[in-house]
Parts: C-alpha cells; structure tokens; sequence
C-alpha cells in the first residue's frame, strides 16, 4: 500500500447523503484511479485521471463524481444518485500512460449505507 | 473488447505443494497481463506482469507466471505453497491499444493448509 493513503477506513453514510472517499498519493504518478470492488464481480472502474484537471469515466461512473485539481489527490464524491453504494473502494495510481505500467493500490475504504 | 476470466472460484492446495492459478484472456490486439494479491480488507498488491519478451514472468514472493499466447493463458504459479500465501488472488489484462483501462477478473481465493 506505500505512497497512497485513502481515508477514512471505514464509512457509513444514511440514505440520500452524498460522501467523499479520500485518496492521496506521494509516488509523484500522473495517472491515478477509482475502483469498486463487490464480492464475486472482481474490481470496476469507476473514473480515471491521466493529467491533473483532467479525468474520464469508467465502466461504472453513474451516481459518482470525481475532482483532479492537484497531482497528488483524487477525491471521490459518492452521491445520493448512486443506487447501491456499499461496497469496498480502491484508489489506484500509475506512473505515465504506458500500457504497461502497473498501478499501486491504497489500502481501501469500505462504504455502508445505513 | 478486452476481457480477462479466472475460471476457479476457489482454490486449495496442502503447504509445501505446487500451486497453480489459471487466468485467461481476450484482446484484439497484444495484451499487457498483470498478478496482483489481496489480503483481508487491504488493497492490491502488484506481484508480477508480462510486456513481451520471455514467456516466463517471475515476480514478488516466489510466484511466477507463464504466458501462453496460443492458449491466451496467463496462469499464475508457486513450487512450494506456504500457509502465508492464501488471499485473493486477481489477474489483469490491458490491450495494447487502451492507454489506461485495466481490466480485472473476479478473482480466485487460494486457500493453502497444513
């Protein structure tokens, strides 16, 4: 998990609150990412960021929002729109754009939904 | 469309045994194949990838891999299985072509016993 730290741990949130998934890094990587992780369906990419200001969306980007104002951060808004949010979130990082440059996880934040 | 797929749930295997962990894969183009691990409610860790050259990929921990382009095969191995190894276990593929989107299997848990 070293050179990316995401806060808080753990999280809860009530029906119809928006919450933000904190996610830093200190690797000096341009590209950095946000993955939902649920049990039997693998890791799905929820938006991406190659360059600072810049960002697109994944796989699963509906009812989530994302900010890239500094190189070193990645805050991931999960708002009310977004129907089923309890689930494990990953923040991921990588050096460039090179295919075949592996990305570094942070040790996760798990969100409930009360 | 790339797709990656670990076509075993689960795993188990007797410490001191060999293991092996199948991964296979879909691209239209080359693909860039990752390994990563996950304990318990941590992030990934990055244990080996190929690019290109010898099919033979050996990585963090004693694992190593063997890419098998006719098989599309990706499959993760170990000689000796230690009880420490037993996590989660995630094969990624990236296709040549895709600049930053990786895509994960649903992973397979590998369980080692005494």
């Amino acid at each position: 998990d070293g050179g990316i730290t995401q806060s808080p741990k753990y999280l809860f949130r009530k029906e119809g609150q928006n919450v933000t998934l904190s996610c830093e890094q200190n690797l000096n990587h341009d590209a950095m990412y946000w993955y939902r992780q649920d049990p039997g369906q693998g890791l799905r990419l929820i938006y991406y960021s190659q360059i600072v200001n810049d960002f697109q969306k994944g796989d699963i980007a509906e009812g989530y929002s994302v900010s890239r104002e500094k190189k070193e951060s990645f805050p991931l808004t999960v708002t009310s729109a977004q129907k089923n949010p309890t689930a494990f979130y990953l923040c991921a990082s990588s050096t460039g754009t090179s295919s075949g440059n592996e990305q570094f996880f942070g040790p996760g934040t798990r969100l409930t939904v009360l | 469309a790339q797709s990656v797929a670990q076509p075993e749930d689960q795993v188990n295997v007797a410490e001191g045994n060999p293991l092996t962990v199948k991964c296979t894969y879909s691209v239209s183009g080359n693909p860039y194949l990752f390994w990563y691990v996950q304990y318990p409610n941590r992030g990934l860790q990055f244990l080996l990838k190929y690019i290109t050259g010898d099919n033979l990929v050996k990585g963090s921990y004693g694992f190593e891999a063997e890419f098998n382009k006719s098989q599309t095969s990706f499959h993760l191995k170990k000689p000796s299985a230690l009880v420490s190894d037993s996590a989660l276990y995630f094969c990624a593929v990236r296709d040549t072509g895709t600049a930053s989107k990786l895509t994960f299997g649903t992973g397979t848990r590998l369980q080692v016993t005494l």
